[in-house]
């Protein structure tokens, strides 16, 4: 199906696991974002790429790595997970640079971390 | 620091009547403005923007107003419907050109019968 698909949607772990959320889009959008959603700070950017290897940083990125080997795929890992980064993350898509365009999101995985 | 504001959390809304959902900014160089909408379980999905040379935009049953000496905005939903129940949030960015996106907190829209 097309669209823009992420895996797991719900993940429980411990403070220091490594943690990778992966992210599929299947519409060939050049941009891809990661995004988490928290109480009382809305959604906040932790990372984007506007193309494969081709990354950078948002709002919010300490603790976070990301990667883009290719166009549709575009993982986030949390390396040493901590209890801060219980969140629900969200990735999106745009086809074109600028934020006129609009961006395509994801479902979300619940991320709690014990 | 939240760069945009969305200070209401909550706003509950008779069917049939208007919603109006508020948020500020407060860099005075944000040019572009959006709305998107989340439904539980769900990603936000976009709604509506408005470009800072102009002061209204509308679409359907919903309008944006942008006051740029105020830095603030507003989203009207006329007349609002229980399937308008979701939760809403502004965005801003620097320029239409501009990649990234900086969200205000939200604002969960219920709409009663």
């Amino acid at each position: 199906d097309a669209g823009i698909t992420q895996s797991p949607r719900y993940k429980i772990t411990e403070t220091g696991r490594q943690v990778t959320l992966m992210c599929h889009q299947t519409w060939s959008h050049s941009y891809m974002f990661w995004y988490r959603q928290d109480l009382g700070h809305g959604l906040r950017l932790i990372y984007y790429s506007a193309a494969a290897d081709i990354t950078d940083k948002g709002e919010v990125p300490d603790g976070y790595v990301v990667s883009r080997s290719k166009t549709e795929n575009f993982p986030l890992t949390l390396e040493s997970a901590t209890r801060s980064q219980t969140s629900v993350y969200f990735c999106a898509s745009r086809s074109s640079g600028g934020a006129g365009g609009e961006l395509f999101f994801g479902e979300g995985s619940r991320l709690t971390v014990l | 620091d939240q760069q945009v504001k969305q200070n209401s959390p909550s706003l509950s809304v008779q069917e049939g009547r208007i919603s109006i959902l508020n948020c500020d900014y407060t860099n005075s160089m944000f040019d572009y403005f959006l709305w998107y909408k989340k439904y539980p379980a769900e990603g936000p999905t976009f709604l509506i923007s408005i470009s800072s040379i102009k002061d209204k935009n509308e679409d359907g049953r919903f309008t944006v107003f942008l006051n740029k000496s105020a830095k603030h905005l507003s989203l009207h939903i006329v007349p609002s419907q229980p399937g308008d129940s979701a939760v809403y949030f502004c965005a801003a960015a620097l320029s239409f050109n501009t990649d990234k996106l900086i969200f205000g907190t939200g604002t969960r829209l219920q709409v009663f019968p």
